[in-house]
């Protein structure tokens, strides 16, 4: 047990649903994260928020939106996703984004897209 | 272009063998990062290197930061299934991660 909760751990949706993923830190972190997992490219960092402010956007396309409503909990909201945004999204926590900070992740939801 | 090269991609080992696994980059980090990954489960943080030429160890686990803080190199002595996993490395305060080396340790 990290103190990173995910929900759902799977999910299959298809082209036209929209759907959320919900990332929620019991650590008094300040700094939340999400990336993505997919088989063939290095984990990739999609979106940091430190101290619910969204410091980094890393290219991702609008079709993922992100929420972080306060320090301890993190969305990610979905709609028209293609197949190949397929992959396991993780989340993650730190104190903040100081140098060499410990980054805590959770379990991971693993999103199908039909 | 990948930041932080990792290899092999892949290594499978007999219990009881040594192995080492490298991380390595054309630009210079203030620090990197280790972390396992098991199945069905998030990375964790093994260690952090933050000082060129640093050794750090972790029980059967050696890492080592290049002195030009390049790279890095991850050690494993006598192997135990139990070290299976996905091994990442991390810089760019955990910004940018490798690909990643998946051990398989068999008993």
């Amino acid at each position: 047990e990290t103190g990173v909760t995910q929900t759902p751990r799977h999910l299959v949706m298809g082209m036209t649903n929209k759907k959320s993923l919900k990332c929620e830190q019991h650590l008094g972190h300040n700094a939340m994260y999400w990336y993505k997992q997919s088989a063939k490219k290095p984990l990739e960092l999609m979106f940091v928020y430190n101290f619910k402010e969204q410091t980094e956007n890393n290219s991702v396309p609008s079709r993922f939106s992100p929420e972080c409503p306060n320090s301890s909990h993190l969305f990610l909201h979905l709609h028209t996703l293609q197949p190949e945004d397929s992959a396991l999204y993780l989340c993650a926590s730190s104190q903040d984004r100081s140098a060499d900070q410990k980054l805590f992740f959770g379990s991971g939801t693993q999103l199908s897209v039909l | 272009t990948q930041l932080l090269e990792q290899s092999p991609q892949f290594l499978s080992i007999q219990e009881g063998e040594n192995l080492t696994v490298y991380c390595n980059s054309s630009s210079v980090f203030s620090s990197l990062q280790w972390y396992r990954q098991e199945p069905g489960e998030g990375p964790v943080l093994l260690v952090t290197v933050v000082t060129g030429g640093e050794v750090k160890k972790l029980k059967r686990l050696t890492f080592q930061f290049g002195d030009a803080r390049k790279d890095s190199s991850l050690h494993i002595t006598a192997a135990q299934p139990g070290d299976t996993g996905l091994y990442l490395c991390a810089g760019r305060n955990m910004l940018t991660f490798g690909g990643g080396t998946r051990l398989m340790v068999k008993p």
